[in-house]
């Protein structure tokens, strides 16, 4: 199973909105609406930031929000802010033998 | 509140084992899925096994399938994640997490990490 597609990098200024996408196959991020999105500072476990698609656990921003259109899904930030500079991964659940796809990561610079 | 405190940093010689621990508080196991997560310097995320609500239950990766071995105590409500025959490569952090409640197939909550070197 091949990790999800995202790109290496992003940037943006303070107050832009970004978007990182996510492409994966029908059988991860098209087959099932349970994607997810981390956020990892450096030296520090990560965190869930969305979970089934759209949905913002309590306590994370509002600036934070995600869709998924076929194989690909996307965050977006807006309003970026210094905080914001990290590491975002998506995940996807992928049945009963991988269980769970990840991608290799988008380094976000503000 | 929720926490997940895993074991201090190993270091291994190749062909060794290593067993981790990850001791839960704030809720209860037998309520969750749990699961491990394991990143290499420098790398992405990769999801290692999982662990049913019922304690019996397992899930690995088939990388690791016949190496890995994950178990759970509840009496100290804790989880553990046992990898033999080390292998170079297997030198990560491993992460254990939690899984919302439902299921809902994420990671919601997250040790601190442990980092296992492997090294001759």
């Amino acid at each position: 199973q091949s990790a999800l597609t995202q790109p290496a990098s992003v940037s943006g200024s303070p107050g832009q909105s970004i978007t990182i996408s996510c492409t994966g196959t029908n059988f991860d991020v098209g087959g099932y609406n349970r994607v997810s999105w981390y956020q990892q500072h450096p030296g520090e476990a990560p965190k869930l930031i969305i979970y089934e698609v759209s949905n913002r656990p309590f306590g994370i921003s509002s600036r934070f929000s995600a869709s998924k259109s076929g194989n690909t899904a996307s965050l977006t930030i807006s309003g970026l802010q210094p905080e914001d500079e990290a590491d975002y991964y998506c995940s996807s659940y992928a049945g009963v033998v991988i269980h769970y796809v990840f991608g290799l990561g988008t380094r976000v610079t503000v | 509140q929720v926490q997940l405190v895993q074991s201090g940093a190993e270091l291994k010689k190749p062909g060794a084992s290593v067993k981790v621990s990850c001791k839960a508080s704030g809720f209860a196991l037998k309520n969750h899925f749990m699961h491990w997560v394991r990143q290499a310097p420098g790398e992405g995320l990769e999801w290692v096994a999982t662990l049913n609500p019922n304690g019996e239950d397992t899930a690995y990766t088939p990388r690791l399938q016949g190496r890995l071995s994950v178990t759970r105590d509840t009496s100290t409500s804790s989880v553990y994640m046992e990898l033999t025959g080390l292998r170079l490569d297997d030198t990560a952090m491993y992460f254990c997490a939690r899984e919302m409640e439902g299921p809902k197939q994420n990671f919601d909550s997250w040790g601190q990490g442990t980092l296992v070197t492997v090294s001759s």
